[in-house]
């Protein structure tokens, strides 16, 4: 059963740091990009940052480059969100999910988000 | 970044109809959308990919069309089990980004 458990969130001063963590199991993790999604309380879902099976590729949203630093330990089967220089506006669940590949007859791309965590809240607040 | 607009933003149906969201991309995506679906306090849960593909386990009642920059999520014959808020995903390029959701509620 493939399974993705979020941790490490939690109230945070402004301008303060925070590593979040997704533990996985049931599905070989090295084989899988992986994303962070946030959701801020009661608004809509926000793409943070995803990165390549082997950590050597990162996309981020603009609102959180610089600050924030996605990575990955493929011997623990594990993502990690270091976010820093934190932001009331970064306040929200964070949820991480794994980026699945499809590919049509034309050998077309396309990634969606098959499996999602729990989430973990995480509050800016002085 | 590839603006994405949803609409409605708010829905309201009973069980046994047939609703359909729209979602509209700033600028051409081929058919690089997904949708998902997201119960109060629950994870997103993905429904359709390119699209139109149904995701595996995804009830049929759930079908997704377009292409380019207009996109259509529909649900027939709708179940209690699907009342929630629903949203379009742009795949094309980075960032990836999300419409603002629509919520479905019960009439």
């Amino acid at each position: 059963e493939v399974q993705l458990v979020e941790s490490g969130g939690g109230l945070v001063q402004p301008g303060g740091s925070l590593r979040l963590s997704c533990a996985t199991s049931g599905f070989t993790f090295s084989g899988y990009w992986m994303t962070w999604v946030r959701q801020a309380p009661g608004k809509g879902l926000e793409w943070v940052a995803n990165i390549n099976r082997d950590g050597s590729q990162i996309h981020s949203v603009d609102s959180v480059k610089g600050r924030f630093t996605i990575s990955r330990d493929n011997a623990k089967n594990a993502l990690f969100l270091q976010m820093s220089s934190l932001r009331a506006e970064d306040t929200a669940v964070y949820y991480c999910a794994r980026d699945v590949t499809h590919i049509d007859e034309s050998g077309r791309y396309f990634d969606s988000y098959d499996f999602w965590g729990q989430g973990t809240m995480v509050t800016v607040s002085s | 970044a590839i603006q994405m607009t949803q609409s409605p933003s708010s829905l309201s149906a009973s069980v046994g109809d047939r609703v359909t969201i729209t979602c509209r991309a700033s600028q051409g995506i081929r058919n690089d959308l997904g949708w998902y679906q997201q119960r109060p306090g629950k994870a997103p849960k993905l429904l359709i990919y390119a699209a139109s593909s149904l995701q595996s386990g995804v009830p049929s009642r759930f079908s997704g069309s377009g292409s380019g920059t207009d996109f259509t999520l529909t649900i027939n014959s709708l179940q209690p089990e699907d009342f929630a808020t629903y949203y379009c995903l742009q795949d094309f390029n980075y960032p990836r980004t999300f419409g603002q959701g629509t919520k479905l509620e019960v009439k």
